[in-house]
């Protein structure tokens, strides 16, 4: 079954600090799609990224990158110099077509909380 | 360009009382989709339309949740008979009829509380 695990619960730093956020998942499709999302206080999901299984680059944009190793099955997610406002719960997901005909569907992990310390 | 609107933002309801929810997703996407989110989880799907078919449901969806989208336009989700287990943020989502360009674009929720 695709599954989604972001071990991290809730991560602390001091703004400034690198903070790298995991996520690992399981599909069985050669075909995927992977995304990260934040969810502020506010809680209005933002998207971020998308990756698709076939490009395994890296992807850096501003402070942000992004880390996909399919050997790993795993889609890290790297702030860098962390600021106040990057606090927010963070949501890595899988998307799983649900049939021949193109539809789909998201499974999202568990989340990350992730509070920048001034 | 306007995102994805929802209505109510907060609804708070009896235990056994009917409530509706409605989303207005962005107006060129023609997918649209609903989720359930609790405390500390991540968003859990519902249902999904392509314009006005209802494509797909979760196993999560009783049959006292019924949704629909009229036209292929705003939807609704409608959970009959309340109950205190119902309680969490329902998310609303569109996207592009792509297979590759299948990001969504999440509204800001409904919070229902049921007491």
């Amino acid at each position: 079954a695709q599954k989604v695990t972001q071990a991290q619960t809730e991560i602390s730093v001091v703004e400034k600090e690198d903070v790298t956020l995991d996520c690992v998942y399981e599909t069985r499709d050669t075909t995927y799609y992977l995304f990260w999302y934040k969810q502020p206080p506010s809680g209005e999901l933002v998207f971020l990224i998308r990756r698709n299984s076939f490009d395994e680059q890296n992807e850096i944009s501003g402070r942000y990158s992004w880390n996909f190793q399919k050997s790993t099955s795993s889609f890290n997610f790297t702030i860098t110099a962390s600021q106040v406002v990057d606090s927010a719960v963070y949501f890595c997901a899988l998307s799983e077509d649900l049939s021949s005909s193109g539809t789909y569907k998201y499974i999202f992990g568990t989340g990350t909380r992730l509070k920048v310390l001034a | 360009d306007t995102g994805v609107s929802q209505d109510p933002r907060h609804k708070i309801t009896k235990r056994g009382q009917n409530v509706t929810f409605r989303c207005d997703p962005i107006s060129e996407h023609n997918r649209l989709y609903w989720y359930r989110q609790t405390l500390g989880q991540g968003p859990e799907f519902l249902t999904y339309f392509q314009n006005e078919a209802q494509l797909e449901k979760s196993r999560l969806l009783s049959d006292r949740f019924s949704a629909e989208r009229p036209k292929g336009s705003f939807s609704t989700l409608e959970i009959q008979r309340t109950e205190q287990g119902d309680s969490a943020m329902y998310l609303c989502a569109s996207s592009r009829g792509t297979a590759t360009l299948r990001e969504q674009y999440f509204g800001p929720g409904t919070r229902l509380t049921v007491t």
